[in-house]
Parts: C-alpha cells; structure tokens; sequence
C-alpha cells in the first residue's frame, strides 16, 4: 500500500518532445505528490508538487496531470530540452511523514 | 552555504569496518531525513528526527545501523559492520515542520563496501 509504481523505466525524446512520465498509487491516503529531478552525483531536486484536490498544476515547462479516481498522476515536460536530460522521481507522502518514491525514470532529450 | 552539506561525499570501506557519515541541514530546519538510494531505484527512507528526537525507523534499518541528533542541529548516520549491500548512496534531507512541501535534499555520501 505504500508503495508508488512508476513508468517508463527509460525515454528518449527529440529535443522539443514532451516526454511524460507515469505514477500510480494504491494508499489513498497520501496527500501530496512531488516530482523530483535528479542529476548524476547529486540529491533529488524538487521540481513540482500538487495535493489531491487538484487536477492539475503547471510550473514553466513542467506540468502535473492527477486522477484521484484512478489513483495516477504524470509528469508532462513541454518543449523539452537537451539539459532536461536526468532522472525523474515521483513520490508520495501522507500525513506530513516520510515521502515514498517511485523507482525513476531516465529521460535523454536529444540534440 | 545555505543547502543541506554531507559528508564525506565518498567512502570505500572493507567489508566488516565501521562507518560514520555526517548530514548539516539547513539551520533553520527542525526536520531531518535520512534516505538510502541504490543503483537505478529510487530513494528509500531510513529514519527521521524533529529536532533531537528521532521519531521513525524503517524497518529497513537494521541493528547495525543508528543515526543521532545529538543537539538538534546536524546528525550522523553509523553503520556498524559494514556488508557489501550496504553500497548506496546515503542521502539526508531536512524541512521545517510548517513548510510542509519544503524538503531539500543534500548531495549524498556514496558508499562502496569491498
């Protein structure tokens, strides 16, 4: 129940591409979800974050879709680019306690 | 410097040693998180503090591991008896209670065991 299932492993996008990237939930008590982005040899970065009683929220390129009822939310990153290139977390939390992550997700955008 | 520091940023360690890692939060943050991260999956929570109590512990953390927060301000995260799956990144992150979005994470200590 506390875990946060997330997909794909891996994308590649041309460069102005708009990867999204998929979570999905089973705790329906979790009551904010974050998007973290990570680059090789530092922490996770907060990127975006949204509480279930929004549908979606945008933040320069990056943007969060959720779907209360069917327990997912994504990650949409418009007109992408190559520095874009990372890895990218989802997460969950509930109850102001610890966030539970999601396995990642490798984005390459290509030149 | 006004992020979350840790240190060391690297240890090798032989099989069986023990091994202290330290994380300084952001001053004004009462709250301390300490996450291990593997190869290729996401990061998995430890154990946490507010202020100098620490107030969960995975179950993930076994007997050779303890973390303190002696005076509330920066802690240390010990394994004792190093094994070869203890190899991960050890990260720590801090908020403040009321910020409630506002987790920030250090740069991790990367461990390797041989």
């Amino acid at each position: 129940q506390q875990q946060v299932k997330q997909s794909p492993q891996s994308l590649i996008v041309q460069k102005g591409g708009i990867p999204i990237i998929n979570c999905a939930y089973e705790n329906t008590a979790f009551d904010y979800f974050p998007w973290y982005q990570q680059f090789p040899g530092k922490g996770p970065a907060l990127l975006i974050a949204i509480r279930p009683d929004v549908s979606e929220k945008k933040e320069g390129r990056f943007t969060i879709s959720f779907n209360k009822s069917a327990k997912q939310f994504s990650l949409h990153i418009m007109d992408s680019q190559p520095g874009d290139s990372a890895t990218y977390f989802c997460a969950a939390r509930w109850s102001a306690r610890q966030l539970t992550f999601g396995s990642g997700t490798q984005l390459t955008v290509l030149p | 410097d006004t992020g979350v520091s840790q240190n060391p940023r690297h240890k090798i360690t032989k099989r069986g040693q023990n091994v202290t890692f330290r994380c300084d939060p952001i001053s004004e943050h009462n709250r301390l998180y300490w996450y291990r991260q593997t190869l290729g999956q996401g990061p998995e929570f430890l154990t946490y503090f507010q202020n100098e109590a620490q107030l969960e512990k995975s179950r993930l953390l076994s007997d050779r591991f303890s973390a303190e927060r002696p005076k509330g301000s920066f802690s240390t995260l010990e394994i004792q008896r190093t094994e070869q799956g203890d190899s991960a990144m050890y990260l720590c992150a801090s908020r403040t209670t009321t910020e409630v979005y506002g987790y920030t994470f250090g740069s991790g200590t990367r461990l390797t065991v041989v």
